[in-house]
């Protein structure tokens, strides 16, 4: 399974942007990278994902570094809200159209009032 | 609807009991998952089905035993549990994609305690 590396945590004040590294050296070139986030007592939830190019969506920002071996999730305007565990998952296998998703630690992200 | 909803939401059980775990969702997805998290670690992947074939098994004791019997459902049957088996149960779905670039939903989770 490709693995990614994350801190531990990180902390940030509301309404500053967060940006959340992830370093993946070993991604293989059919990778996609996706990030989740876990909101306290609840199951993850899709942030965003991308393969090569930058993303955007209504929840964050997917920057891609050119030879794809780390990216940066970025929330532009960070809320209370927010405050959850995000993870870094390279899109493993696909055995049968089913997608194998390995959660590495995560970084637990603090924002504060 | 784009909720994947598991029941029971908590679930205590004796080691000498059989139980199961419920999963349901009715967004079309074929692909379903089952997860374990342990608090304060990361969710790990126990089970994969894909057109309700298993297709991944993580080396899960015996004592977990998958059922998915028909498209919009998925169940895991427990039995003979230790302690150490306590842990929160995630249920997720992923529509069936060959390239993998879709979401993945996950339900709350079954919180259960083996005493």
């Amino acid at each position: 399974d490709a693995k990614t590396t994350q801190p531990n945590s990180m902390e940030s004040n509301e309404e500053e942007p967060v940006h959340l590294p992830c370093n993946h050296s070993t991604i293989s070139g059919t990778d996609y990278i996706h990030w989740y986030r876990q909101l306290p007592s609840q199951g993850p939830e899709y942030v965003i994902h991308g393969l090569t190019s930058n993303v955007n969506n209504r929840m964050a920002s997917l920057a891609i570094a050119e030879d794809r071996k780390s990216s940066t999730l970025i929330l532009h305007r960070a809320t209370l809200r927010d405050a959850a565990v995000y993870y870094c998952i390279l899109r493993d296998v696909i055995i049968q159209g089913a997608q194998k998703l390995v959660f590495g630690q995560g970084t637990r992200l603090t924002i504060n009032p | 609807d784009t909720e994947v909803t598991q029941t029971p939401k908590h679930l205590v059980m004796g080691m000498t009991n059989k139980k199961s775990l419920k999963c349901e969702q009715h967004m079309g997805h074929r692909a379903m998952y089952w997860y374990k998290q342990k608090a304060k670690k990361p969710p790990e992947l126990m089970f994969v089905y894909s057109y309700e074939k298993l297709s991944i098994n993580e080396s899960v004791p015996s004592r977990f035993s998958p059922e998915c019997p028909n498209s919009s459902l998925l169940n895991l049957h427990l039995h003979a549990l230790q302690p150490e088996d306590s842990a929160l149960y995630l249920c997720a779905s992923s529509p069936h994609d060959r390239q993998g670039r879709t979401e993945a939903f996950f339900g709350q989770g079954t919180r259960l305690t083996v005493v």
